[in-house]
């Protein structure tokens, strides 16, 4: 099986622009999660989808968005950046057959963003 | 949400040392997952272990629930070993929580 894929690898935005990444999870997964990582505050987690519904969100503001299609892909949008969100951002996919948060995360490689 | 500390946070090692990782974790877990972080940025799977031991290779974990700890031992280092290794758990349906992890160098 492929991995979890993540689109683009690296971005470079300015300051109050707007950017949407792409994580797709590996085949027959479900549920996409989305970390975000810096030096100062280290892997913090954004939010959860399964089944295209938000299950869980970490404490972030709400510039910081999600959706997942009914292909289980998901994006996450980031509006109105600032010098802060320069990070490694994270997506990782699990099975859900128990659905009980017992199965293995799997990560992609990750989008290294950085804001101007 | 759960606290997860590891310890130590650096760690310097000649090729062909052993090493023990620890990772804390503050309330009963059903998950808990031990990654390597490379050099450009990828999160690695070692072991998915909320309990009892597991061994891969040079690399095994050992988590003791009631006591909430789990340990990380790598043996016979080599310098590929080096990068950052972190610890995360959760308990229910949450999330994932990580610690600060140990960054581990490798000397030939």
């Amino acid at each position: 099986k492929a991995g979890v894929t993540q689109t683009p690898r690296y971005l470079i935005k300015t300051r109050g622009q707007q950017v949407t990444l792409s994580c797709s999870p590996i085949s027959g997964h479900r549920s996409v999660s989305w970390y975000q990582q810096t030096p100062g505050q280290g892997l913090q987690f954004l939010f959860e989808y399964f089944s295209e519904t938000q299950r869980n969100k970490g404490n972030f503001p709400g510039r910081f968005s999600g959706r997942q299609f009914s292909n289980s892909r998901s994006e996450m949008n980031v509006s109105t950046l600032e010098l802060g969100d320069s990070a490694l951002y994270l997506c990782a996919s699990r099975g859900t057959q128990t659905d009980r948060g017992q199965e293995t995360q799997y990560f992609g490689p990750g989008t290294r963003l950085l804001v101007l | 949400g759960i606290q997860v500390e590891q310890s130590p946070p650096d760690l310097i090692l000649q090729e062909g040392a052993n090493s023990t990782l620890r990772c804390n974790f503050s309330d009963s877990v059903n998950n808990l997952q031990w990654f390597h972080q490379n050099p450009w940025g990828q999160l690695i799977n070692l072991f998915y272990i909320p309990s009892g031991t597991k061994q891969n290779g040079r690399l095994s974990a050992t988590t003791v629930a009631t006591e909430r700890y789990s340990l990380l031992y790598i043996s016979s280092s080599q310098t590929t070993d080096s990068g950052v290794y972190f610890c995360a758990a959760k308990t229910g349906a949450n999330n994932l929580f990580f610690g600060t992890g140990t960054r581990l160098t490798v000397i030939p």
